[in-house]
C-alpha cells in the first residue's frame, strides 16, 4: 500500500506557543488530504478537508484562525495548532487519498501535548 | 444530517468467539470503506464495498452491504488475539462527504 508519514509523532509545547505538523505521502499524489483529532478511546473526529492549492474545508466548531492548514503541493500538507493550550492536548491524525473514492492511507499520528 | 451509527461501542468476546459490528446510515450510501485501528496505531484500509448486497471475504472477515446501501457489518469468525482493536467504517455520500462511524472497541479474553 501507498504511504503516509507524518511528523513529528509527538511534541510537548509550552502553552501559547505553536506546532506545525507535517503529512507527506510518500509515493503517490494526494489530490485530498484530511486532517482528524482523536480523543482517547473514541473515534476520528474530522477537522477540516484540504486540496492542493485552494483553502482547507473545516468542519463545523474547528477554529480556522487556530488550526491552520496549508496544502503546498500534491504530497505535503500541514497544520499548525497556534497558541496552543492544554484544551488543544491530542492525537491529532491525517489521511491522504488519490481520489475521493480511493482508499484512505493515514500517517502515523501526531500526540500533542500542551502543558 | 449525514451521520453514520456504528453499534456496539465496544464488545468484549472471549477468544474463539464470533464478533459484528454494524454501521448505519439514514441516507443511501455511494460506498463504504472498513478500517482497523491497532491499539496505539493508525487505521488501516481493510475493504470497500460498493454494489447493494455485495458480500467480500478476507480469510476470517466478512463484509456485507445492504440492498440498500444504507447499512453494512463486518463479522470475524472465531477471534484471535491478533484481532483486539477498534474497527471503523467509513461512509461515502457521494457528495465528497466522508464520514467515520464512531467505532467498536473489540478486546479479546483469552
Amino acid at each position: 500500500g501507498a504511504v503516509v508519514s507524518q511528523h513529528p509523532s509527538w511534541v510537548i509545547c509550552k502553552s501559547g506557543t505553536s506546532v506545525k505538523i507535517e503529512c507527506r505521502s510518500l509515493d503517490f499524489q494526494a489530490t485530498t488530504m484530511f486532517w482528524y483529532r482523536q480523543f482517547p478511546k473514541q473515534s476520528l473526529m474530522l477537522m477540516a478537508t484540504s486540496n492542493e492549492g485552494s483553502k482547507a474545508t473545516y468542519e463545523q466548531g474547528v477554529e480556522k484562525d487556530k488550526f491552520l492548514i496549508n496544502h503546498a503541493s500534491l504530497t505535503l500538507s500541514t497544520l499548525t495548532v497556534t497558541s496552543a493550550h492544554p484544551e488543544d492536548s491530542s492525537f491529532y491524525i491525517c489521511s491522504a487519498v488519490r481520489g475521493l473514492n480511493t482508499e484512505a492511507f493515514f500517517g502515523q499520528g501526531t500526540r500533542l501535548t500542551v502543558v | 444530517g449525514q451521520q453514520v451509527m456504528q453499534i456496539p461501542q465496544y464488545q468484549h468476546v472471549q477468544e474463539g468467539e464470533d464478533f459484528t459490528t454494524y454501521c448505519n446510515s439514514s441516507t443511501t450510501l455511494s460506498n463504504i470503506q472498513w478500517y482497523k485501528q491497532r491499539p496505539g496505531g493508525h487505521p488501516v484500509f481493510l475493504i470497500q464495498l460498493v454494489k447493494s448486497g455485495e458480500v467480500k471475504k478476507q480469510k476470517r472477515l466478512t463484509f456485507q452491504f445492504g440492498e440498500a446501501k444504507k447499512n453494512s457489518s463486518l463479522h470475524i469468525t472465531a477471534t484471535q488475539t491478533t484481532d483486539v482493536g477498534t474497527y471503523f467504517c467509513r461512509a461515502n455520500f457521494g457528495n465528497e462527504k466522508l464520514t467515520f462511524g464512531t467505532g467498536t472497541r473489540l478486546t479479546i479474553i483469552p
